[in-house]
């Protein structure tokens, strides 16, 4: 079975503070994907990353960057220099090689106050 | 990108009535649609999977005869909700995805939020 925790219901930081939101997976395939999306307020889902299960690069985009770690099965996302329009609900998501479905973590809640 | 709409992206209505969500591929060719749900606070629920021209699979739990899901072309999918009750009250999301693309990659809808009085 799948299964994507994100242990961090909610998280509150002060602007230009680093962050690091935590995204720990369960599967039994060897081939599979992991996501990270953003949830503003508006509720629009907003993709920011994809990654395979061959590829343990950390990936690193403007201020986004990523950890993957198949040896701890973790996913973890850092902000860094967080700004108040980072703001929003962090999704962490799974879906295994042979499936189109996508398993979501509960996700994490980041309020970065000014 | 690839842009998927939904529409409308609010809607109120009354205890025991049907609503219609409609999900549409703006510049691509979806074999398959996916409806989620997302109750406040709460994580998406994938409730259904649909692929052109054929029946939609629910996932389990969820009641096919409530949720009715049409995808009846490679560009629109819609949800209705039948007889909604006020528990229907939620975020409703729809993604697509096309063939032919070497990973699993959903393009979402901007959403559809649904009040049930």
């Amino acid at each position: 079975a799948q299964k994507v925790t994100q242990a961090q219901t909610e998280i509150s930081v002060v602007e230009k503070e680093d962050v690091t939101l935590d995204c720990v997976y369960e599967t039994r395939d060897t081939t599979y994907y992991l996501f990270w999306y953003k949830q503003p307020p508006s509720g629009e889902l907003v993709f920011l990353i994809r990654r395979n299960s061959f590829d343990e690069q950390n990936e690193i985009s403007g201020r986004y960057s990523w950890n993957f770690q198949k040896s701890t099965s973790s996913f973890n996302f850092t902000i860094t220099a967080s700004q108040v329009v980072d703001s929003a609900v962090y999704f962490c998501a799974l879906s295994q090689g042979g499936s189109e479905k996508l398993v979501f973590g509960k996700g994490t809640k980041l309020t970065v106050n000014p | 990108g690839a842009v998927v709409s939904q529409h409308p992206s609010r809607v109120i209505c009354k205890s025991g009535t049907s609503v219609k969500i409609e999900c549409r591929s703006l510049d691509f060719q979806a074999t398959t649609m996916f409806w989620y749900r997302q109750f406040p606070k709460q994580s998406l629920m994938l409730m259904a999977t649909s692929n052109e021209g054929s029946k939609a699979t629910y996932e389990q739990g969820v009641e096919k005869d409530k949720f009715l899901i049409n995808h009846a072309s490679l560009t629109l999918s819609t949800l209705t909700v039948t007889s909604a009750h006020p528990e229907d009250s939620s975020f409703y999301i729809c993604s697509a995805r096309t063939s032919g693309l070497s990973y699993n990659e959903q393009f979402f809808g901007p959403g559809t939020r649904l009040t049930v009085l």
